[in-house]
């Protein structure tokens, strides 16, 4: 079965300090990555998506990046922390086969608190 | 533009009634749709997708949702709520064909079981 991981669960980072939350993926293989934004509990703000190792797409500019080095690896990161960098921090996965809808699959999230 | 609406906040229902949360989109062409749930600092969970077919949709924990096109609207519902089905719920949409790998969700619907 697939399952997703996700790490560090919690951060608490200094304003201007560099960030970088992975997430890993296992049993399934070219998987749609996902990386969301979730601020105060509500609703989700898609940051990244990724379609194979190293395509990138990007949907808002921010003040992060994101990464695909592995097939089933996928880094979110920041060079220099803000304070509007706090929030819940989700990766998701998908895969679309012939004939299925592909739903997204969600890490248990990593929350980031910027001080 | 694909969006998602969840009009309501917050849905406070005693144990024992039936739930309905509320979900409304904006898509062009057949959307697929989806429902989550997602429990405090934890990722989100899938509970129930409609792709085509029958419009009434039955998915995990005794959750059902009601398609209908001419309402555009996708509302998830429960016969008779329990006090741990008290959660944010998104409701999500899913282009087809063309990008396919955008998810649209919406802002959350707090549910409030009382015992």
């Amino acid at each position: 079965s697939q399952t997703i991981h996700q790490w560090p669960a919690t951060l608490v980072q200094p304003v201007g300090s560099p960030l970088s939350l992975e997430c890993t993926v296992e049993g399934t293989s070219n998987p749609n990555l996902y990386w969301y934004r979730q601020a105060a509990g509500r609703g989700l703000q898609l940051l990244f998506y990724s379609v194979g190792i190293g395509q990138i797409s990007s949907e808002v500019p921010q003040n992060l990046s994101a990464s695909r080095p592995q097939d089933r690896q996928f880094i979110l990161s920041s060079k220099k922390l803000l304070l509007s960098d706090s929030g819940f921090y989700l990766c998701a996965w998908s895969v679309i086969l012939t004939g299925q809808t592909g739903e997204l699959f969600f890490g248990e999230g990593s929350r980031l608190t910027v001080l | 533009a694909q969006s998602v609406a969840q009009p309501e906040d917050q849905v406070n229902v005693a144990e024992g009634n039936p739930l309905t949360v509320k979900c409304t989109y904006s898509v062009s062409g057949n959307p697929y749709l989806f429902w989550y749930v997602q429990y405090p600092n934890r990722g989100l969970q899938f509970l129930l997708k409609y792709i085509t077919g029958d419009n009434l949709v039955k998915g995990s924990y005794g959750f059902e949702a009601e398609f209908n096109k001419s309402q555009t609207s996708f509302h998830l519902k429960k016969p008779s709520a329990l006090v741990s089905d008290s959660a944010l719920y998104f409701c999500a949409v899913r282009d087809r064909p063309a990008n396919f790998n955008k998810f649209y969700f919406g802002s959350g619907t707090k549910l409030n079981v009382k015992p």
